[in-house]
């Protein structure tokens, strides 16, 4: 089966300017997540899916970031306006379980870089 | 607000020798995930510990999860340069069920 996907892989874009970044999970899976790594720091939560309702959208570190999963399929994360600190490794991940300890796939992330 | 200490952060070994990263919280975790990551790729999950005091084997890998589910350990015997890699532990807990909580990482360098 297709894995998760991620796109673009990499996006270079200024300061002030919006970026779109897509995940298309694995077929089936109703959880989706959004995680984000800034250099240095460990990868950090951002926001978790059941199917297209936010469960969990504590990690959302403030209101530029917009995210969207209509229809319960793929999902879109919105940066408007990009900040310099907005620099990282957008990963997605995707698990078919609501229990305890999913079985999480990532996909190969987006390397975002705001100059 | 959960975290996870891992150590050590860097670890350069020759081939055939043993070794063992730590993961550890003062938060009790309701699993505990290993993950391996290559440059350019997402995390890879090599397992998952439930309970405590488990363990898990996947070959070399050994993986263990402390009885009060705090902590867990990643021991590789005989380290072999295709074991070189970023390991990553995380957990879930708490109230947000599925959100993982991460450590910083390994980064880990198995020369020949």
């Amino acid at each position: 089966e297709a894995g998760v996907t991620q796109f673009p892989s990499h996006s270079v874009i200024e300061k002030g300017q919006t970026v779109t970044l897509r995940c298309d999970p694995i077929s089936g899976h109703d959880n989706l997540y959004w995680y984000r790594r800034v250099m240095g720091k460990e990868i950090k939560f951002l926001l978790h899916f059941v199917k297209e309702s936010k469960q969990d959208e504590s990690g959302m570190p403030n209101n530029r970031f917009l995210a969207e999963r209509t229809g319960g399929t793929y999902s879109t994360l919105k940066v408007q306006p990009a900040e310099l600190e907005d620099s990282g490794v957008y990963f997605c991940a995707s698990s078919p379980g609501l229990r305890w300890g999913p079985g999480y796939t990532f996909g190969s992330g987006t390397r975002l870089t705001v100059v | 607000t959960q975290l996870l200490e891992q150590s050590p952060q860097f670890l350069s070994i020759q081939e055939g020798e043993n070794l063992t990263v730590y993961c550890n919280s003062s938060s009790v975790f309701s699993s505990l995930q290993w993950y391996r990551q290559e440059p350019g790729e997402g995390p890879v999950l090599l397992v998952t510990v439930v309970t405590g005091g488990e363990v898990k084997k996947l070959k070399r890998l050994t993986f263990q999860f402390g009885d009060a589910r705090k902590d867990s350990s990643l021991h590789i015997t005989a380290a072999q340069p295709g074991d070189t890699g970023l390991y990553l532990c995380a957990g879930t807990g708490g109230t947000s069920y599925g959100k993982l909580t991460f450590g910083q990482g390994t980064i880990l360098t198995v020369h020949p």
